[in-house]
């Protein structure tokens, strides 16, 4: 059973950075048949998609946050990581890594989801 | 990107049927997933593939999707059914993964 697990800050300085990562066990980020993705929820709201990776590297981003995402993968360590740059309260959230299926392209498995809050 | 539209809210009696509706400019012609989120908890997959159900999941779930409208059928509702549901698509066309806007399922 591929489990996927969100670790980082819970606490970033508004125009600062937000850095997470998600590592991936019981399975590889170099399979085809799925790819990875971030997903984030603000208090009260509803589901946002942030962007995707696939086996191959490559990305595809919401275009409300492109300018400010990027997401990557490092296979040797079986995780993939999120950067979102110069965060407003806006950005206050739960985020969710997830394994989506190339095949279809639903959510596999979820994360448990770490809040995130922007304050000063 | 690729809009869904999903009524904010529903109630429903125990035992009752509830339809959750999902709008979107032909979505007959994509896959449409649904997922259950109860309060602080991350989402599950209930149906994906338009009909399919994961296992575990009751066959008291099922989906149907046709033109402009996707449906997610919850039959002989339960208490435990409470909780927000979202639909999921992925538009090929923008290579935008989008969600619903979320229905929040009230059992009387």
């Amino acid at each position: 059973q591929v489990q996927v697990q969100e670790s980082g800050p819970g606490l970033v300085k508004p125009a600062e950075t937000l850095s997470l990562t998600c590592s991936v066990s019981g399975g590889s980020t170099t399979r085809s048949d799925y790819y990875w993705g971030w997903i984030r929820q603000p208090p009260g709201k509803g589901l946002e998609w942030i962007g995707s990776v696939y086996f191959s590297g490559s990305t595809h981003y919401n275009p409300s946050l492109k300018i400010r995402v990027s997401i990557n993968t490092d296979t040797s360590k079986n995780k993939f990581f999120l950067k979102l740059t110069s965060v407003t309260a806006a950005d206050t959230g739960v985020y969710y890594c997830a394994r989506i299926a190339s095949t279809g392209n639903y959510l596999l498995s979820w994360g448990q989801g770490i809040l995130v809050t922007v304050s000063s | 990107s690729y809009v869904l539209t999903q009524p904010p809210s529903l109630s429903v009696s125990p035992g009752e049927t509830a339809g959750i509706t999902c709008g979107g400019n032909n979505i007959g012609s994509k896959s449409v997933h649904w997922y259950q989120q109860k309060p602080g908890q991350a989402p599950v997959r209930v149906i994906y593939l338009d009909s399919e159900r994961p296992s575990g999941i009751p066959d008291r779930f099922s989906g149907s999707n046709s033109g402009n409208t996707a449906t997610l059928t919850i039959s002989r509702v339960e208490a435990g059914d409470e909780a927000d549901y979202y639909c999921q698509v992925w538009d090929s066309r923008s290579d935008y993964l989008a969600f619903g806007g979320g229905t929040k399922l009230t059992v009387l």
